[in-house]
């Protein structure tokens, strides 16, 4: 059974910090994406990463950063929080061998920026 | 690049009728369309999905269309239930490459 795992759920920051989000996987999948879901806007992609060191802008990267030094592990970095990026952020992930295009989600991120 | 429309934003039902969402795309070569499921508090999960070379898939209670002349693709719920209640969203993408979602569909299934 697939399971992403993520750092926090709820996870209050001030604007200026650096936000740190981690996201785990334990299927040894390939692929790794962050979104963020915002009411009406559906999940939008941040980021996403084919492989290890690998890194792809999604449809909203600015603001955000990623890193992927290990498989398992996706981290998405918010370098100066600002108020508009208050959401729930979800990293999920898929297999890319065997056309399994399925992705798997995590639980979500509640972050909020005062 | 690729934009995923989906209607209605929200719509109730009462339990047992059917109920029916729509998503359009824009890209031609998008050939994966999969339908998520998020209840209150959860993740979403995958509950069906279609490629571009079947025009229809079943599965229970649950079926999705395609039209790929027209660009759209509708998810059908039929002898609905109160577990049907969630946020429903579609998606589109090529193959293994990144997908986009639609805006997402509150159905809230009355008893």
């Amino acid at each position: 059974d697939v399971k992403v795992t993520q750092s926090s759920r709820y996870l209050v920051k001030r604007t200026g910090e650096k936000v740190f989000l981690e996201c785990v996987q334990d299927m040894d999948h390939e692929n790794m994406f962050w979104y963020r879901q915002d009411p009406g806007l559906g999940l939008r992609l941040i980021y996403f990463s084919y492989d290890v060191k690998m890194k792809e802008k999604g449809d909203i990267p600015e603001g955000y950063s990623v890193s992927r030094e290990k498989k398992e592990r996706f981290s998405l970095i918010l370098e100066s929080a600002s108020t508009n990026q208050t959401s729930m952020y979800l990293c999920a992930s898929r297999d890319r061998e065997n056309r399994v295009y399925e992705q798997y989600f995590g639980p979500g991120t509640r972050l909020t920026v005062t | 690049g690729e934009n995923v429309e989906q209607h209605p934003s929200t719509l109730s039902v009462q339990e047992g009728d059917s109920a029916v969402i729509k998503c359009t795309y824009s890209d031609s070569a998008s050939n994966y369309f999969p339908w998520y499921k998020q209840e209150l508090g959860k993740r979403p999960q995958l509950i069906i999905d279609i490629r571009s070379n079947v025009g229809e898939k079943k599965d229970q209670r649950i079926a999705v269309t395609l039209n790929k002349t027209a660009k759209h693709f509708s998810l059908h719920i039929t002898e609905t239930q109160p577990e049907d209640s969630a946020v429903y969203f579609c998606a589109a993408g090529q193959g293994a490459q990144k997908l986009v979602f639609g805006q997402g569909t509150r159905l809230t299934i009355n008893p």
